[in-house]
């Protein structure tokens, strides 16, 4: 079935690295995803990542692709009260390039 | 582009009332879909068009939830009868195609249903 998990919250001190972690379960999945959602907005894309690679960057952004383990993960260096949000994870489900499934989302917050 | 818009912003209605949703994709989106976020369910995936046909509603839970898209520009999700339990915030998104599906989010109806 499609399942997508991620551990509900987490926090963090202002300026460590943050790491939200999320496990997947459809193998054919080709794309992967990072969304974020601020209070009382939608979910915005923050970067992606396809399913034949291990790692991107992009800026203080990193994504970890472990497909063995269907295990992906998001780093947020020099973490920033500006990134106090939901982050969820997403997979494109069964093969489909049309279909989204999303975690339940990470509540990450800042301690100063 | 003023990205994907939804109205209303907020809904408060009696149990049993018509509540309609709104949402306007992006100009050129082929793609539409319905999100419901609940604190107990998470982000659900409700139903989603492409060229404005509907392809998957498996996850509109039950009868009393309809879903048009009469033509590119606009789209509706309809309840009638509401139940207190649809209270929940209905999200839109829209994609340009089955390559990327980066999926851009309206902000959202937040339904309360009493």
């Amino acid at each position: 079935g499609e399942d997508v998990e991620q551990s509900l919250f987490l926090s963090v001190r202002e300026g460590d690295s943050s790491v939200i972690n999320c496990t997947y379960t459809d193998s054919s999945s080709t794309y992967l995803y990072w969304y974020k959602q601020e209070p009382g907005a939608g979910l915005q894309l923050l970067t992606y990542i396809f399913s034949n690679m291990d790692m991107k960057q992009d800026q203080r952004l990193t994504v970890l692709l472990n497909k063995k383990d269907k295990h992906l993960s998001l780093r947020i260096a020099d973490t920033q009260t500006g990134d106090s949000a939901i982050y969820f994870c997403a997979e494109t489900f069964g093969g489909s390039a049309s279909k989204i499934i999303f975690g339940s989302g990470t509540r990450l917050s800042i301690r100063p | 582009d003023a990205g994907v818009i939804q109205s209303p912003r907020h809904e408060v209605t009696e149990m049993g009332q018509e509540v309609t949703l709104r949402c306007k994709p992006i100009s050129g989106h082929d793609y539409l879909f319905w999100y419901r976020q609940t604190m107990m369910r998470g982000l659900e995936l409700l139903i989603y068009f492409n060229n404005n046909v509907p392809i998957d509603d498996s996850g509109m839970p039950e009868d009393r939830f309809s879903a048009k898209m009469p033509n590119a520009s606009f789209s509706t999700l309809k309840i009638q009868p509401s139940e207190p339990r649809d209270s929940a915030v209905y999200f839109c998104a829209s994609s340009f195609n089955r390559k990327s599906e980066k999926l851009f989010f309206g902000s959202g109806t937040q339904l309360s249903v009493l």
